[in-house]
């Protein structure tokens, strides 16, 4: 299985710019998608095939990346993007991250 | 308005079996390939189950392959997991999600998601 490697946590202000990373173990081209989840909540897509946009996802997110490196990016941030963040792999049998906590000061 | 509804989640003996339901609706079901992904907090998110839009391919993960079936009834605009010969491991909350394309590997609509525990 392919394994996705994502920090843990990552802290930062309202207003700020914000990447989230993304390492796969090998090569998904650009197979990416990231999820957001909010505690008790189911998650909910927010950039498909590593830069494009869900539908209704605000343009303060993108993503970027191909092969092994893959970023998500919330610019600027708001109070409400308090979650964890997800991403998963569609090339080799769909996996996941084990997500990244973003908290905010 | 796009809802995915699951059903059917508890408490189950190992080795026993458990049926789940996905009622869809808001959308045209029978477009759409639909999947199970089952979250834990030690194991994170994991694909469970994909089905084509009109039943005749499924596909598994390879740890529940034989136990578990996906179906769907386009009739009645919802989505089915079949679970036999459970196991601890499957203790889990279990989503139904929308495919966003055929039946690629990208979700763009969970449901809320059901309980499953296999405890003695």
């Amino acid at each position: 299985d392919t394994v996705l490697t994502q920090s843990p946590a990552l802290a930062v202000s309202p207003g700020e710019r914000v990447t989230i990373s993304c390492k796969a173990s090998e090569s998904v081209s650009t197979r990416m998608h990231w999820y957001q989840q909010k505690p008790g909540q189911q998650p909910k897509l927010l950039i498909y095939k590593a830069s494009n946009l869900a539908s209704g996802v605000p343009a303060r997110f993108s993503g970027s990346g191909s092969g092994t490196d893959f970023t998500l990016t919330i610019d600027p941030v708001e109070a409400d993007d308090t979650a964890t963040y997800f991403c998963q792999q569609s090339w080799n049998g769909p996996t996941f991250g084990a997500g990244t906590k973003l908290e905010l000061k | 308005e796009v809802q995915l509804v699951e059903s059917g989640g508890g408490l189950v003996q190992p080795g026993r079996s458990l049926k789940l339901s996905c009622a869809a609706s808001g959308f045209t079901f029978s477009n759409y390939g639909m999947a199970w992904v089952r979250q834990t907090p030690t194991k994170g998110l994991e694909w469970v189950a994909s089905i084509s839009t009109g039943g005749g391919n499924t596909y598994y993960r390879d740890s529940v392959k034989g136990r578990f079936t996906i179906s769907r009834d386009n009739a009645k605009n919802t989505q089915y997991l079949q679970m036999d010969s459970l196991r601890s491991e499957d203790t889990a909350t279990y989503y139904c999600a929308r495919h966003l394309i055929t039946i690629a590997a990208i979700w763009d609509y969970w449901g809320q998601g059901v309980m499953v525990t296999v405890s003695s």
